[in-house]
C-alpha cells in the first residue's frame, strides 16, 4: 500500500521556469491538500480539493495552479518559478473533511 | 483570531525521561485535534487524534495527549522518551464549523540527549 506518493522528490529550477508537481494517492480518499512548509512557519496550506474536478484556493494561493482530473491525483503547477517558492512542499490526504491526513515524503524544490 | 500555537519552538530532554509538549489553540468551539510527528526528510504521521469522548487519548509509540477545555489546550506527553523519538512535532486542529482545511501549529523540534 503505497499511500501517497509524490514525484519529484528533489528539483532545481531557475527563475521563470515551470514545472509541476504530482500527487497520486491510491486509498480512494475525497480530499485532497498541497502545502508548503517553511522554517518555523509550520505547514500553510496552497490549494485544496474535495472531490475529483474540484479545486480551491488556500492560505497562500498566489503562483501556484492545481489541478485533479482523477480523483487519484493532484497536481501542483508552478508557472513562472521565483525565489520565494524555494520550499519543501507535501502533498495530503484525507477520507473526510475531519478526518486524518496522510502525507508524502515532500519534495523539495529551490529556485535559484 | 483563530490560531493554533506550540509555545516552544524546540526541547531537549534526556534520553528516558518524560515529555511534555505543549498546544493551545484559539477557536470558538471545540475542533478536532491533532498531533503529528515529521522524522528528518519525511512527510508527517500521525500520532493521534481527538474528537470528543475521553480527554485523554492514547496514540502510536507510547504517546497520549491530554484535552483540557478550559485551558483550550491538547498537550503530548510520553512517560519515557527514547533516542528513536528525536523529530518535530505539529499540533494541529480542523475547525468543526465549516471550512476544508487542517490548521498546523509552527512545530516543536525535540532533541533527545544520551
Amino acid at each position: 500500500n503505497a499511500g501517497v506518493t509524490q514525484t519529484p522528490k528533489f528539483r532545481v529550477l531557475k527563475t521563470g521556469q515551470s514545472m509541476t508537481l504530482l500527487c497520486a494517492q491510491d486509498m480512494n480518499h475525497e480530499y485532497m491538500y498541497w502545502y508548503r512548509q517553511d522554517p518555523g512557519m509550520g505547514l500553510r496550506l496552497i490549494h485544496y480539493s474535495v472531490g475529483e474536478g474540484t479545486t480551491a484556493k488556500g492560505e497562500v494561493p498566489d503562483g501556484y495552479n492545481v489541478s485533479r482530473l482523477k480523483k487519484q491525483n493532484f497536481l501542483l503547477g508552478l508557472e513562472s518559478a521565483a525565489p520565494s517558492q524555494t520550499s519543501v512542499y507535501f502533498c495530503a490526504s484525507t477520507l473526510t473533511r475531519e478526518g486524518a491526513a496522510f502525507f508524502g515524503q515532500g519534495t523539495r524544490l529551490t529556485v535559484v | 483570531a483563530q490560531s493554533v500555537t506550540q509555545p516552544d519552538i524546540h526541547i531537549t530532554v534526556s534520553e528516558g525521561a518524560s515529555l511534555e509538549l505543549r498546544c493551545n489553540y484559539s477557536y470558538g468551539a471545540t475542533p478536532y485535534l491533532f498531533w503529528y510527528v515529521q522524522s528528518p526528510g519525511q512527510g508527517l504521521q500521525l500520532l493521534l487524534k481527538y474528537f470528543s469522548g475521553d480527554t485523554l487519548v492514547q496514540g502510536i509509540k507510547g504517546f497520549e495527549a491530554e484535552f483540557k477545555r478550559s485551558q483550550s489546550s491538547f498537550n503530548l506527553r510520553k512517560p519515557s522518551v527514547h533516542w528513536s523519538d528525536a523529530a518535530e512535532y505539529f499540533c494541529a486542529v480542523v475547525p468543526n464549523t465549516g471550512g476544508f482545511k487542517t490548521i498546523f501549529g509552527a512545530g516543536t523540534r525535540l532533541f533527545v540527549k544520551a
